[in-house]
């Protein structure tokens, strides 16, 4: 069993729905939380990230992280064609340059116009 | 700032050549690393560096070497290159240790096909 696991998709979505994507852990020590987005043929880009339990928002975009449950959640808001590309979950116990990211496989979303 | 550069973007090897991937950082990074994507595998880490003079290995070394010669470099050799190191390639680096290291910035990839 994979320590992340991410439902690869594809989701296709019309415009201005909401979207919901999630990851699964295993490990309880993770303590960083992170969501990338990856556009075809680039390298991922951090879009979310959080510390702990709890949820942060940064404009269309809400990070939830659950860790009785051990389940994260990116929640985008009247979704664009922009929006269209991979995301990434990511999570790391934290604790310095030794402690590594661990990424989920990726969510492909197709915003349709 | 350029960022995170990776050169060549597309690669084409035969089984048993070596080649180097090259990476480079203008933000004064201590800690870069190098990730391979494989469909349905995600990325996963290779080796990485936390400054310059030190490496360590990930989760998929074999096969790769490294060396940090300077802060801003970190070039990625395939030994004997075989068909299942195709894979793209992404090199990422992030401030030094601490709350830092898990806001990578990662270079655009190099695409690695080995016939």
């Amino acid at each position: 069993q994979k320590e992340v696991e991410q439902d690869p998709g594809p989701l296709s979505v019309p415009e201005g729905a909401i979207v919901s994507l999630n990851c699964t852990y295993s490990n309880s020590a993770f303590q960083y939380f992170m969501w990338y987005r990856q556009y075809s043929r680039k390298g991922p880009e951090l879009l979310m990230y959080t510390y702990s339990s709890g949820n942060k928002e940064d404009g269309r975009f809400t990070a939830q992280v659950d860790k009785s449950s051990k389940y994260i959640s990116l929640f985008i808001r009247d979704s664009q064609p922009s929006d269209s590309a991979t995301y990434l979950c990511a999570m790391s116990e934290g604790g310095g340059a030794t402690n590594k990211l661990i990424f989920g496989t990726g969510t492909l979303l197709a915003v349709q116009p | 700032n350029a960022g995170v550069t990776q050169t060549p973007k597309f690669q084409v090897l035969k089984t048993g050549q070596s080649m180097t991937l090259q990476c480079a950082q203008d933000m004064n990074h201590e800690y870069m690393s190098w990730y391979r994507q494989d469909p349905g595998m995600g990325l996963r880490l290779i080796h990485y560096s936390v400054g310059a003079g030190i490496t360590d290995q990930g989760e998929v070394p074999n096969g790769y070497n490294v060396s940090r010669s300077t802060t801003e470099d970190f070039p990625l050799r395939l030994l004997s290159a075989a068909p299942s190191q195709t894979s793209v390639y992404f090199c990422a680096s992030s401030y030094s240790p601490g709350t830092g290291l898990e806001k990578l910035f990662f270079g655009s990839g190099t695409q690695l096909s080995v016939l």
